[in-house]
């Protein structure tokens, strides 16, 4: 248990449906992340929030909407999504002044 | 944008053996830290280096981390089954870059009984 919970843990979904993953911190910690894990890819940045404001977009395709409502809390709501976006989506949780990431368990998705 | 190189990618040995894993980078980092991931899990921090040629040891795990801050090497002594997983490095670039880790490609270490 790192503090960082993700729901759901596991995800399918075709490419003309609409989902949200959902990441809660318990930690206290004022800066959140969404990353994406890929099989053979490292592990890569999409988004940055520090005290509830976008501070960081890696270049991530519209089909990818973060919503940060308060420190603890993050989504990532998914639209029209294409076969090549399964992947392992995880949330970290970080004070914006310590370098140290602490990551949720992941939200495995499958888009077909 | 930054590239951090880690190896070996796969690492398969007995269990009692010893082992290092290395990460590298052509810029300098202002922190470095390394992860263990299971499967189906999320990656675990297991320590942060920050200051040029700093030792940190974690029971059977020795990080060290370069004197020129650009390169660090993850020792383990007499592995064991129960350190099977993939180990993840990870750098911050610059003050004001916190948590915007770049991570290396990993290694997945198989320890086999």
């Amino acid at each position: 248990e790192t503090g960082v919970t993700q729901t759901p843990r596991h995800l399918v979904m075709g490419m003309t449906n609409k989902k949200s993953l959902k990441c809660e911190q318990h930690l206290g910690h004022n800066a959140m992340y969404w990353y994406k894990q890929s099989a053979k890819k490292p592990l890569e940045l999409m988004f940055v929030y520090n005290f509830k404001e976008q501070t960081e977009n890696n270049s991530v395709p519209s089909r990818f909407s973060p919503e940060c409502p308060n420190s603890s809390h993050l989504f990532l709501h998914l639209h029209t999504l294409q076969p090549e976006d399964s992947a392992l989506y995880l949330c970290a949780s970080s004070q914006v002044s310590a370098p140290q990431a602490f990551f949720g368990q992941g939200t495995r998705l499958t888009v077909v | 944008t930054q590239l951090l190189e880690q190896s070996p990618q796969f690492l398969s040995i007995q269990e009692g053996e010893n082992l290092t894993v290395y990460c590298n980078s052509s810029s300098v980092f202002s922190s470095l830290q390394w992860y263990r991931q299971e499967p189906g899990e999320g990656p675990v921090l297991l320590v942060t280096v920050v200051t040029g040629g700093e030792v940190k040891k974690l029971k059977r795990l020795t990080f060290q981390f370069g004197d020129a801050r650009k390169d660090s090497s993850l020792h383990i002594t007499a592995a064991q089954p129960g350190d099977t997983g993939l180990y993840l490095c990870a750098g911050e670039y610059g003050g004001t870059s916190y948590g915007k880790l770049t991570f290396g490609q990993g290694t997945i270490l198989t320890v086999h009984p």
